[in-house]
């Protein structure tokens, strides 16, 4: 039970298609991040939600649009995605504090194909 | 930037084998070091972690010790188990918003 859920787990779209990514957290956590993995490549941090505002942004293409309505829910919305976003879309979770580091929990994530 | 750089897999062992998978980083400051763990079909999940030089992080058999003179953070550990198969992630944090830097992931594979 990691406390962080991801739907849809599976996901098969094609390049005109608009669909979202949705994430929950159960945890409490004040902080929610997206994450990108693809084969062979680090993951890749997309975008950080702090206190429901976004704080970070690494340069991702406009098709992929983020939404935070709450400290629960994380969104993650698709339009005319491209194939090489074909990947596993990773959420995580985490309380932010003044000082100290706290560990980041991930969901099961979404496995994406974009055809 | 701050990097890490993992051993390229995948490891295969058998079983009760010695495991060690090798982690360096580069980074300014001083950066805490994670290895997190994504079993088949699930999401990452802390492993462990060391904070400050020197320290420590043990969990489930597995070690890591926070080398600052060789920026490594090597995962061990002594008898391996089929039930570790799984992608090994070395990770670390340095800045803001707790941004973790990760590594490319070591498949192990552990066979009876």
């Amino acid at each position: 039970e990691t406390g962080v859920t991801q739907t849809p787990r599976h996901l098969v779209m094609g390049m005109t298609n608009k669909k979202s990514l949705k994430c929950e957290q159960h945890l409490g956590h004040n902080a929610m991040y997206w994450y990108k993995q693809s084969a062979k490549k680090p993951l890749e941090l997309m975008f950080v939600y702090s206190l429901e505002e976004r704080v970070e942004n690494n340069s991702v293409p406009s098709r992929f649009s983020p939404e935070c309505p709450n400290s629960s829910h994380l969104f993650l919305h698709l339009h005319t995605l491209q194939p090489e976003d074909s990947a596993l879309y990773l959420c995580a979770s985490s309380q932010e504090r003044v000082a100290g580091l706290e560990t980041q929990y991930f969901g099961p994530g979404t496995r994406l194909l974009v055809l | 930037g701050d990097s890490v750089t993992q051993m390229e897999g995948p490891v295969t062992l058998s079983e009760e084998a010695f495991l060690t998978i090798n982690c360096t980083y580069t980074a300014t400051g001083y950066p805490s070091l994670f290895w997190y763990v994504q079993y088949p079909g699930e999401g990452l999940q802390l492993l462990l972690k060391a904070t400050k030089a020197d320290d420590k992080g043990s969990n489930k058999g597995f070690e890591a010790t926070y080398r600052k003179e060789t920026t490594s953070f090597h995962l061990e550990k002594g008898s391996v188990q089929v039930s570790d198969s799984a992608v090994y992630f070395c990770a670390l944090s340095a800045g803001g918003y707790q941004k973790v830097t990760f590594g490319t992931g070591t498949k192990l594979q552990v066979i009876p």
